[in-house]
């Protein structure tokens, strides 16, 4: 079945500083990848997407690209604020004429970011 | 445009009782799907409804159901609850879960306590 593995956090970081946060994937199809981000006691929201192999999704600083050579869609920011410290979920969709809703998320990275 | 809403937003039940959750999606959604997240198992899928039918089933108990009215509201009910099912639950909404309308809307969740 389909799987999503995404680094292990937490990861801390000082303000200004660059960020990134891997994300592999296993599917059969081409699946559309997505990252969403989750703020304490809230749901999530999401951040970006991409839905075809190359495609960069782009969001509020934050960016990724759909690798489909190395299955991977890996976040990243040039430079984070403190107002960035949330847990990042990666997440994958089944193929996107296949009908389903369905989303395999990754167990999450928690991101701190201090002043 | 209203998001997503779940109510209520937190809830404490005995073991052994059955409670019952709502999600009310963005204006125009038809699809509704349904996750429990857990610190040790993360995200997982649990439903999704689709013009008030079930399209597609996660890996839970008979113990977990759930409903879709005409609407697009929907409800998931949970009976015989046990600690284990203490968790965050999460509604979805989409447009029809087709092709790029995938794009799922998350609401804040509903804090379930199984005490």
């Amino acid at each position: 079945g389909n799987s999503v593995t995404q680094m292990e956090g937490p990861v801390t970081l000082s303000e200004e500083a660059f960020l990134t946060i891997n994300c592999t994937y296993t599917a059969t199809g081409y699946p559309s990848l997505f990252w969403y981000v989750q703020y304490p006691g809230e749901g999530l929201q999401l951040l970006l997407k991409a839905t075809k192999a190359d495609d960069k999704g782009s969001n509020k600083g934050f960016e990724a690209t759909y690798r489909k050579e190395t299955t991977s869609f890996h976040l990243e920011k040039g430079s984070v604020q403190v107002s960035d410290s949330a847990v990042y979920f990666c997440a994958l969709s089944e193929p996107w004429d296949s009908g389903y809703s369905t989303l395999t998320f990754g167990k999450g990275t928690m991101l701190l970011v201090s002043p | 445009k209203a998001g997503v809403t779940q109510t209520p937003r937190y809830l404490i039940k005995t073991r052994g009782q059955q409670v019952t959750l709502s999600c009310s999606p963005i204006s125009g959604h038809r699809s509704v799907s349904w996750y429990q997240q857990t610190p040790g198992q993360g995200l997982q899928f649990l439903f999704e409804y689709f013009s008030e039918t079930q399209r597609n089933k996660g890996n839970f108990p008979g113990r977990f159901s759930g409903r879709q009215f005409s609407n697009s509201r929907s409800e998931m009910n949970v009976s015989t609850l046990e600690l284990g099912d203490s968790a965050l639950y999460l509604c979805a909404s989409s447009l029809d879960g087709r092709g790029k309308n995938t794009e799922a809307f998350f609401g804040q969740g509903t804090r379930l306590t199984v005490v």
